[in-house]
């Protein structure tokens, strides 16, 4: 596609409820990253991954958070027994090389916890 | 850690007016500096992307610079128009090149 795809734009889960959050990078890229940005902060990192390989998940902020891509394109967060603290736009972006360049950015898809 | 501070956190402005937003970092060794516009409910779009060996950018009306040894960046923006109001965000890159560290943004309002 033209651009990063993330998919659902939005979506409002029940405490406790498990929720999966789909992102479709630009065709071709390898990096891939995950970003968390709750209302009036910037965005906040949670993972890497090169190409299948998840190099990076320092900031994921438990381990109700899981990350995946399994054949290097498609990645998926997985958030389970959601909590209402969840509540923001998970963003995610793509790169085309390792060379740490120009980053391009889906919408995000906004959780809200209730 | 690397800590990334914005100021100022807001910003409002006539239109014409040349402006000057600014970033500072705790650790210098970062990979690269990216400043990014946010429109409200999008994603980010990069604006411009500084290696560290480099020292400044530019891309039109647009002019970002970078001094790693104090730890600071500043993106100005000359004849301000109203189209310019967004959030802009500055981020460092890791030395990893893994993650990028964001600031919370300025929110520049460009009055007509």
């Amino acid at each position: 596609g033209a651009g990063v795809s993330q998919s659902p734009r939005y979506k409002v889960a029940k405490r406790g409820q498990d929720v999966a959050l789909r992102c479709d990078p630009i065709s071709g890229h390898v990096s891939l990253f995950w970003y968390q940005q709750a209302l009036g902060q910037g965005p906040e990192f949670l993972t890497y991954f090169q190409n299948e390989a998840q190099l990076d998940k320092s900031g994921l902020p438990s381990d109700r958070f899981f990350a995946e891509r399994p054949e290097g394109s498609v990645s998926t967060l997985k958030i389970q027994r959601t909590q209402q603290e969840d509540s923001a736009v998970y963003l995610c972006a793509s790169s085309l090389g390792t060379d740490r360049n120009t980053i391009y950015f889906g919408e995000g898809s906004w959780l809200t916890v209730v | 850690k690397q800590e990334v501070t914005q100021i100022p956190a807001a910003l409002s402005v006539p239109e014409g007016e040349n402006l000057v937003l600014n970033c500072s970092f705790t650790d210098s060794a970062i990979y690269n500096l990216q400043w990014f516009r946010q429109d409200p409910g999008k994603g980010l779009t990069s604006l411009l992307l500084i290696q560290s060996s480099q020292r400044e950018q530019t891309s039109g009306r647009l002019n970002a610079s970078l001094d790693k040894s104090s730890g600071r960046s500043t993106l100005y923006i000359a004849a301000s128009q109203p189209g310019d109001s967004a959030t802009y965000l500055c981020a460092a890159t890791n030395q990893a090149g893994t993650a990028l560290i964001f600031g919370k943004g300025t929110t520049l309002s460009v009055s007509s």
